[in-house]
């Protein structure tokens, strides 16, 4: 049974492109993420959702829009693709609260030629 | 601001030796979490273990243990008997208060090769 489901799991795709990642959770928690890894493995946050509600965005360009349907989803769409978009993109979920552990999903791989 | 150090960016050992890495890490609260992932050749974030900043009990699981000591803010991976399938990234991260409740701050990992 796959807990944290990310779609799809390979994506390239030509500079100003428009595309959209998709997420998915069975595991009932409340609050979702996305991060981002860099081509050095740097790991960041990019935004979190707590029952469909945006906690928090860091700095990432407007460019990239979270959307969360309802507790189980939160897909991720970037408008105008840049090179620098390059990256492996993470979702991830929890329950709500400081102690509880993040679930990743398996990674998108994103190749913007 | 919290910050997660991962000294070694790589490490290279022979199979079945021992070999830890290191991660300190820092933050103002009292009241923190500290994290250790896993990302094998396949690229999937593994969770390997949670640690609260006011439980100091070092914790086994197996050929893994985990040497937490906040007097040096240091939350140590040791690997015993390493195995070719330990080869990965590990991640150590640290979750505390406020914003930071809803996200992991990351090291930069560090780059674990078992050579058979």
């Amino acid at each position: 049974d796959t807990a944290v489901s990310q779609t799809p799991k390979y994506l390239v795709t030509q500079m100003g492109n428009d595309k959209s990642i998709k997420c998915e959770q069975n595991l009932g928690h409340d609050t979702m993420y996305w991060y981002k890894q860099d081509s050095k493995k740097f790991l960041k946050i990019m935004f979190s959702y707590n029952n469909k509600e945006l906690i928090i965005n860091e700095t990432v360009p407007n460019r990239f829009s979270p959307k969360s349907p309802d507790k189980a989803h939160l897909n991720l769409h970037i408008n105008s693709l840049e090179l620098g978009d390059s990256a492996v993109y993470f979702c991830a979920s929890s329950q709500v609260g400081r102690e509880q552990t993040q679930y990743f999903g398996p990674g998108t791989r994103l190749l913007v030629l | 601001a919290q910050k997660v150090t991962q000294a070694q960016t790589e490490i290279s050992v022979v199979e079945k030796e021992d070999v830890t890495l290191d991660c300190v890490y820092e933050t103002r609260d009292t009241t923190y979490y500290l994290f250790w992932y896993k990302q094998p050749p396949s690229g999937e974030l593994v969770f390997l273990i949670r640690r609260n900043s006011f439980d100091e009990q070092n914790e086994i699981s197996g050929r893994y243990s985990w040497n937490f000591q906040k007097s040096t803010s240091s939350f140590n991976f040791t690997i015993t008997a390493s195995q070719v399938v330990d080869s990965a990234v590990y991640f150590c991260a640290l979750k505390d208060s406020g914003a930071g409740s809803y996200q992991l701050t990351f090291g930069k990992g560090t780059k674990l090769s078992v050579i058979p």
